[in-house]
């Protein structure tokens, strides 16, 4: 089953903050998060693994609730590189495949 | 991570024909994935290929609309059959970084993608 993302669109200023959510109803191995830009392949960011944990490089973050089943990606001081669509993949089993979400539109302005 | 090369980049095919996608791994790779992007939308798995076994079909795709090859670790071939514009989408490889599972921090890396339209 397909996990849920909120919101499904978001339009920021450049330096403001965002964080994008990912909901799914089944127990989860692992979260990964990916960022699509138009016209272009989806690109990994991070993947974040059960036992619950929280990832970030530069100003990107994420986090993973194992028990509530969800994860959050957090965008800080956000820069116009950063428009794209964000889509979270779970994977319920190790080596098992992904099912990505929906996605989040992401438009930052300057 | 792993890089691969996927074609075509787009065509444009009639109605009824069929169009037979390349993908091109520079490392060898135990699972190849294909999957479908319908413009604006998320991945829709299509199916999971190994190497020299059957692929594995996800609910609502059929190997006759779909066969795929996977002749050795490096490459695999997806073929959109008897097309119709329903089938006009962006069709992405997917293998999983070889550096995984251990530590399993790495993602997966995606084909260029093709832009298939049907007329």
């Amino acid at each position: 089953q397909q996990p849920v993302q909120s919101p499904q669109a978001v339009i920021l200023r450049e330096g403001e903050d965002a964080v994008i959510n990912c909901s799914s109803s089944k127990a989860l191995y692992s979260v990964h998060w990916y960022r699509q830009k138009h016209g272009e392949a989806p690109v990994f960011l991070m993947i974040l693994l059960k036992g619950g944990e929280q990832k970030g490089h530069d100003k990107i973050s994420a986090s993973f609730n194992e028990k509530k089943q969800q994860s959050s990606l957090y965008l800080t001081a956000s820069q116009l590189s950063y428009s794209g669509t964000y889509f979270c993949g779970t994977e319920q089993l190790a080596g098992n495949m992904l099912t990505f979400g929906g996605g989040t539109r992401l438009m930052v302005k300057p | 991570s792993a890089v691969i090369s996927q074609k075509p980049s787009r065509d444009i095919c009639q109605r009824g024909t069929s169009l037979t996608i390349q993908c091109q791994v520079d490392s060898q790779v135990t699972m190849m994935f294909w999957y479908r992007q319908q413009p604006g939308q998320s991945l829709t798995l299509i199916a999971t290929a190994n190497q020299g076994s059957e692929a594995t079909y996800e609910s609502g795709f059929v190997i006759d609309k779909f066969p795929i090859s996977r002749p050795n670790l490096t490459f695999s071939t997806l073929t959109v059959s008897n097309m119709s514009p329903e089938d006009s989408s962006i069709y992405l490889c997917s293998v999983e970084d070889p550096r995984s599972p251990v530590p399993r921090n790495y993602g997966y890396t995606f084909g260029s993608g093709t832009r298939l339209t049907v007329v």
